[in-house]
């Protein structure tokens, strides 16, 4: 079956600074890769998927996430972090072959300091 | 377009007490999916609907959660008895069909959620 790590639990970067949030998958074949947002008292909110093509995904809100098959990860990005993008981020895996259903990474909660 | 509705928002319970949760679909999505989401963790999927048959339940602890889709649209999803361990967040998610298909367009759209608080 698959699975997501992600790494850290806490992230605290400053405002205007980048950002790196990691994800590590486990599953034999190409996977379905996402990133969700989810603020205080919110739904999840989808940032970006990856199915298949270029492995460099642009989402909304000026993320970005890079596949690497050779690292099993689908890390995001974002080149300058506004104090709105303080939330909780999940990274998820779907296949095909479990009948698309997501699994989810503990999250990583994203402090963003002024 | 309405996103994804669920009721209550939040619920305070003891435990043994059953209790019940409600969620509407985007109009149109033939797949619904219940998740719960414990402090700390990230969410995990109880059961998935296609119309009003359920495609996965293999997570649901059937002793005492259940859930229906009358007419393939809302949904219920009931605890009872209620434990101290259910304590989390019900997601409700719902996506327009399950096969990711060319071009991946079975994105999932959450609801808010309800916060359930066994005491």
């Amino acid at each position: 079956a698959q699975s997501v790590t992600q790494p850290d639990i806490h992230i605290t970067v400053s405002e205007g600074a980048s950002l790196e949030l990691r994800c590590n998958y486990s599953y034999g074949a190409t996977p379905y890769l996402f990133w969700y947002v989810q603020s205080p008292g919110q739904g999840l909110q989808l940032l970006l998927k990856y199915f298949s093509g270029d492995t460099l995904v642009q989402g909304i809100k000026g993320f970005e996430a890079e596949f690497k098959r050779s690292q099993s990860s689908f890390n995001l990005r974002k080149p300058s972090v506004h104090w709105s993008d303080a939330a909780e981020y999940f990274c998820a895996v779907g296949a095909a072959e479990y009948g698309n259903k997501l699994v989810f990474g503990a999250g990583t909660i994203l402090r963003v300091k002024s | 377009e309405a996103g994804v509705a669920q009721s209550p928002r939040y619920k305070i319970i003891e435990k043994r007490q059953s209790v019940a949760f409600w969620c509407n679909p985007i109009s149109g999505h033939a797949t619904l999916y219940w998740y719960q989401q414990i402090l700390g963790q990230g969410p995990k999927l109880l059961i998935q609907f296609q119309n009003n048959g359920v495609v996965d339940d293999s997570q649901l602890p059937k002793d005492r959660f259940s859930a229906e889709r009358l007419k393939g649209v809302d949904s219920t999803l009931k605890i009872q008895p209620a434990k101290l361990e259910d304590s989390a967040v019900y997601l409700c998610a719902s996506s327009f069909n399950p096969g990711w298909g060319a071009g991946g367009t079975d994105t999932q759209y959450f609801g808010p959620g309800t916060r359930l608080t066994v005491l």
